[in-house]
């Protein structure tokens, strides 16, 4: 099936460092969402995005509606350990109610 | 608990065998969406439904899957003679009417032997 890429796929980083991650499509996008699944769970929604050029927090997370539309980007600011986990972005197009996801960013907070 | 709740949470069968998974949305959600997830993968549509009616089946559901959601709240999620190819967690979501929000249960694990 179709899925957006994400960008890196996995990385390592010391706690306390600021975390980027993307998410890009050729398609156009209306709506952007960002999760974290943690192993055997499903995905938790972080934040929801609408419009191009939007810029959203929840506490560390900040998340950006890219403004080609085509794009978006999530942000991580002083990571702690229970950082850990994939982060998947999924992005829905205008005439439908399908989100698509993307392949996930691994991330791992070495203390 | 109001999140969505899906059943069984491990499910393992015979090459062959009929299982079906369970899904109770989030009750003033009226999108239910159904995923599938592989190992290193993120989740692939499956298909989704407004109320009662199933508005979008993915190319990936084949003849073997079934879904329903007959009076517009619970859906369930039939694979028949399955195969070690359906092996995967199957995520349920279900989504705000007002934004649009996609909220996931916890997943149904199903490995076929």
């Amino acid at each position: 099936g179709q899925q957006l890429n994400q960008s890196p796929q996995s990385m390592f980083i010391q706690e306390g460092e600021d975390v980027s991650m993307n998410c890009t499509s050729s398609s156009i996008f209306n709506t952007w969402l960002w999760y974290k699944q943690d192993p055997g769970e499903g995905p938790v929604l972080l934040i929801a995005l609408y419009k191009a050029g939007e810029l959203t927090s929840n506490g560390r997370l900040t998340a950006q509606f890219g403004i080609t539309r085509k794009d978006s980007f999530l942000n991580i600011s002083a990571s702690i350990p229970s950082d850990v986990g994939i982060y998947f972005c999924a992005g829905l197009t205008s005439g439908t109610y399908k989100y698509i996801f993307g392949t996930g960013t691994r991330l791992k907070v070495l203390a | 608990d109001t999140g969505v709740s899906q059943n069984p949470r491990h499910k393992i069968t015979k090459r062959g065998q009929n299982v079906t998974f369970r899904c109770d949305p989030i009750s003033e959600h009226n999108r239910l969406y159904w995923y599938r997830q592989t190992l290193g993968q993120g989740p692939e549509f499956l298909t989704y439904f407004q109320n009662e009616a199933q508005l979008e089946k993915s190319r990936l559901l084949s003849d073997r899957f079934s879904a329903e959601r007959p009076k517009g709240s619970f859906s369930t999620l039939e694979i028949q003679r399955t195969e070690q190819g359906d092996s995967a967690m199957y995520l349920c979501a279900s989504s705000d009417r007002n934004t649009g929000e996609l909220f996931f249960g916890e997943g149904s694990r199903l490995t076929v032997l």
